[in-house]
């Protein structure tokens, strides 16, 4: 049972238009929300972390918010760049000290 | 300070052979993870470590096994490769086991023929 799904595996967006990553879960003890960014032959590296006690969060071009009731979180880039061309990873935690649980990931293409 | 690095980065196997991955954490790092990602399926949670103790384990077969040393290295062995094993292995450090957010390495490619 996949607890964190990310249902669209690729998405294709103009260069300086805004990209919308979408992930929805299940798990409702769930209460740390993370999106981790890989580009290939590297590892993930953290993006942008939200906890649940908020809605949205801020971090230059990224924005990620959160919708409790929903289950459903997004990621949003404004403006898209070139550079943000990679696949992006949805994760969450809770607070019990368990792994986190990630998403399968959707691919962000850019384009120029 | 220096990322997580694993060890080899390449890897060829054929079936039926074992195969042993190394990670370094970040330095003061104590506690490691393991991840295997294959395309489709996302990063699959293999097991975790702290003070040389596993605490938590994925759905993974027994082939699978890891451990961890004193100065919070860890070594994850699958044994018995099968085609399916082809994947990327990750391995991923944090300070401590509170903490939520996840180092990650840049993986080991396995290749099972």
């Amino acid at each position: 049972d996949q607890q964190v799904k990310q249902n669209s595996p690729s998405l294709s967006v103009q260069e300086g238009r805004i990209s919308i990553l979408n992930c929805d879960y299940t798990n409702s003890m769930f209460d740390y929300f993370l999106w981790y960014k890989k580009y290939p032959a590297e590892g993930p590296t953290f993006l942008i972390s939200i906890s649940s006690i908020k809605d949205k969060n801020e971090d230059g071009r990224f924005t990620v918010f959160l919708n409790k009731s929903a289950k459903h979180l997004s990621l949003h880039i404004v403006p898209s760049q070139p550079g943000d061309s990679a696949v992006y990873f949805c994760a969450a935690s809770d607070s019990g000290n368990t792994p986190l649980v990630f998403g399968k990931g959707t691919r962000l293409s850019v384009i120029a | 300070k220096a990322g997580v690095t694993q060890t080899p980065r390449y890897l060829i196997k054929t079936r039926g052979q074992q195969v042993t991955l190394s990670c370094s954490p970040i330095s003061g790092h104590r506690s490691v993870s393991w991840y295997q990602q294959t395309p489709g399926q996302g990063l699959q949670f293999l097991f975790e470590y702290f003070s040389e103790t596993q605490r938590n384990k994925g759905n993974f077969p027994g082939r699978f096994s890891g451990r961890q040393f004193s100065n919070s290295r860890s070594e994850m062995n699958v044994s018995t490769l099968e085609l399916g094993d082809s994947a990327l292995y990750l391995c991923a450090s944090s300070p401590d086991t509170a903490s939520r957010e996840l180092f990650f390495g840049s993986g080991t490619q396995l290749s099972v023929l």
